[in-house]
C-alpha cells in the first residue's frame, strides 16, 4: 500500500524566515503534486515534479523531487503571511497509466505570523 | 478557478437518506475523479471514470456509488447516509485517464449528516 507522510504536520513561523516541508512516500513514483488549500477551500495545484532531480519554482516556494529516495521538499523563502495555509504532498499512480488517483500526505497546515 | 463545477456548494441530510452530488469537469477534460475530506481520514481517493467507464476504484464504500454521463458531467450517490459520512467532497478532473495528468479539483460539497 502506498504512503505518503508529510512532515511537520503543524509550523508557525515568523514573516522573513524561511523553511522546508517534507514529504516521504513509500514506494516508485515518478510524479509527485504539491497543492495548496486555504481553510473551507479546495485545493489548488502548486507543482507537477515529474522526474528525479526536478525543481521547480514559483515565488517564494521552491518544490524538488528525489525519487531515488522516494523525498519531496517544498522550501519556503523569506515567508510572508499570505503564504498561510494548509500544504498537501500527493503522488501519483505507480505505474505509468496505471489506474489509480492521488495518495495525498496529511497536509502541513502552516501559520505565517508578522 | 479550475474550471471544475461541483453542485450543490452545501448538502445537510439525516442519517439514513441519500444524496447525490454533482460535477463537470473542464471542458475537454475526460476523466472526473472523487475524493473525499474529513477531519479523521485525511483525502481521500473514491473512484474515477474515463470517457463514462469506471477506471479505478479507491477507499469507496459499497453505499457510494459514482457514474459519469455521456455529457462527461459525473454525480457520486451517497445512501444509508451515517454521522460519519459528514465531509467535504470533491471531484477533480483530468485530460486522460492514466492517472499521471495534472488533477484540477472543483470548489467541493460539503456535506453534514446530522
Amino acid at each position: 500500500e502506498l504512503k505518503v507522510e508529510q512532515n511537520p504536520l503543524f509550523l508557525s513561523m515568523q514573516e522573513g524566515k524561511n523553511y522546508t516541508i517534507y514529504c516521504n512516500y513509500s514506494t516508485t513514483s515518478d510524479r509527485l503534486y504539491w497543492y495548496r488549500q486555504d481553510p473551507g477551500k479546495s485545493l489548488e495545484s502548486l507543482f507537477v515534479l515529474l522526474s528525479n532531480g526536478a525543481v521547480k519554482q514559483e515565488g517564494r516556494l521552491m518544490a524538488s523531487l528525489d525519487t531515488k529516495a522516494r523525498l519531496s521538499t517544498l522550501h519556503i523563502t523569506a515567508a510572508v503571511h499570505d503564504l498561510s495555509a494548509t500544504y498537501f504532498c500527493a503522488v501519483g499512480p505507480r505505474v505509468r497509466g496505471g489506474a489509480d488517483g492521488l495518495t495525498f500526505g496529511k497536509g502541513t497546515h502552516l501559520i505565517i505570523q508578522p | 478557478d479550475s474550471g471544475v463545477t461541483q453542485t450543490p456548494k452545501h448538502l445537510i441530510t439525516a442519517t439514513g437518506q441519500r444524496v447525490t452530488l454533482r460535477c463537470s469537469p473542464r471542458s475537454g477534460d475526460l476523466s472526473v475523479y472523487w475524493y473525499q475530506q474529513s477531519l479523521d481520514q485525511g483525502l481521500q481517493f473514491l473512484i474515477q471514470y474515463y470517457n463514462g467507464e469506471e477506471r479505478a476504484k479507491g477507499n469507496i464504500l459499497e453505499r457510494f456509488s459514482a457514474q459519469q454521463f455521456p455529457d462527461l458531467h459525473s454525480e457520486l450517490n451517497l445512501s444509508s447516509l451515517e454521522l460519519g459520512d459528514s465531509a467535504l467532497y470533491f471531484c477533480a478532473s483530468s485530460v486522460a485517464g492514466g492517472g499521471w495528468d495534472e488533477q484540477f479539483f472543483g470548489p467541493g460539497t460539503r456535506l453534514t449528516v446530522l
